[in-house]
């Protein structure tokens, strides 16, 4: 099956700085790489996704990139905000697969104000 | 759009009784669900999937007769942990497929004393 792994696991920031957080996957089929933000106590929420036939995603602050030579994709948050704290999981799907996603172990990013 | 609902959000019960949580997607039909379990600190672990009208599919590991799953219409999918017991303490989080894509509930707090 897939193994999909997330580094760092804590990222610490200043406000107004960037950060980015990358994942890899093993799966040259999956074709769907979703990130998603959950606060503490809350579940998930889609932030940004990409599919395998897009090298490139940006939606204001946010952007994904993805590599499928290399198997890995990147989150990219720019001018970071304090809001912006939270924890950050990659997840990638194969189709047919009954849509299951493999999740990353996840990033725990701090904005420092 | 693309709202799911979970509830209750917290429950606190005894050991040996059985909870029933609800996952409900509240403006789009949801041909799959999926349930999943979150330990502190640690990334989501899909439990099972779900489709309408059929049998869930249960991860390895996953005792389908403790967690009871049932997807009767294509709008809500309930989970029943039966005898629940201490270390089934956990964070449960449903997630909805749909067209437009896959969306997660707010999660269920789950604390058997």
């Amino acid at each position: 099956g897939e193994n999909v792994e997330q580094h760092p696991s804590t990222l610490s920031v200043q406000e107004g700085d960037s950060a980015v957080i990358k994942c890899t996957y093993s799966d040259s089929a999956s074709n769907y790489f979703p990130w998603y933000k959950q606060e503490l106590g809350k579940g998930p929420q889609l932030i940004i996704d990409i599919r395998s036939n897009v090298g490139e995603k940006k939606d204001q602050r946010i952007a994904v990139t993805l590599n499928k030579t290399a198997k890995h994709f990147s989150l990219h948050i720019t001018e970071t905000q304090p809001e912006d704290s939270a924890v950050y999981f990659c997840a990638a799907s194969i189709p047919n697969t009954g849509n299951q996603f493999y999740f990353g172990t996840g990033t725990s990013l701090t904005v420092i104000p | 759009g693309a709202v799911v609902s979970q509830h209750p959000s917290w429950v606190i019960c005894k050991s040996g009784t059985s909870v029933k949580i609800e996952c409900r997607s509240l403006d789009f039909q949801a041909t799959t669900m999926f349930w999943y379990r979150q330990f502190p600190k640690q990334s989501l672990m899909l439990m099972a999937t779900s489709n309408e009208g059929s049998k869930a599919t249960y991860e390895q590991g996953v005792e389908k007769d403790k967690f009871l799953i049932n997807h009767a219409s294509l709008t809500l999918s309930t989970l029943t942990v039966t005898s629940a017991h201490p270390e089934d303490s956990s964070f449960y989080i449903c997630s909805a497929r749909g067209k437009s894509g896959q969306f997660f509930g707010p999660g269920t707090r789950l604390t058997v004393l």
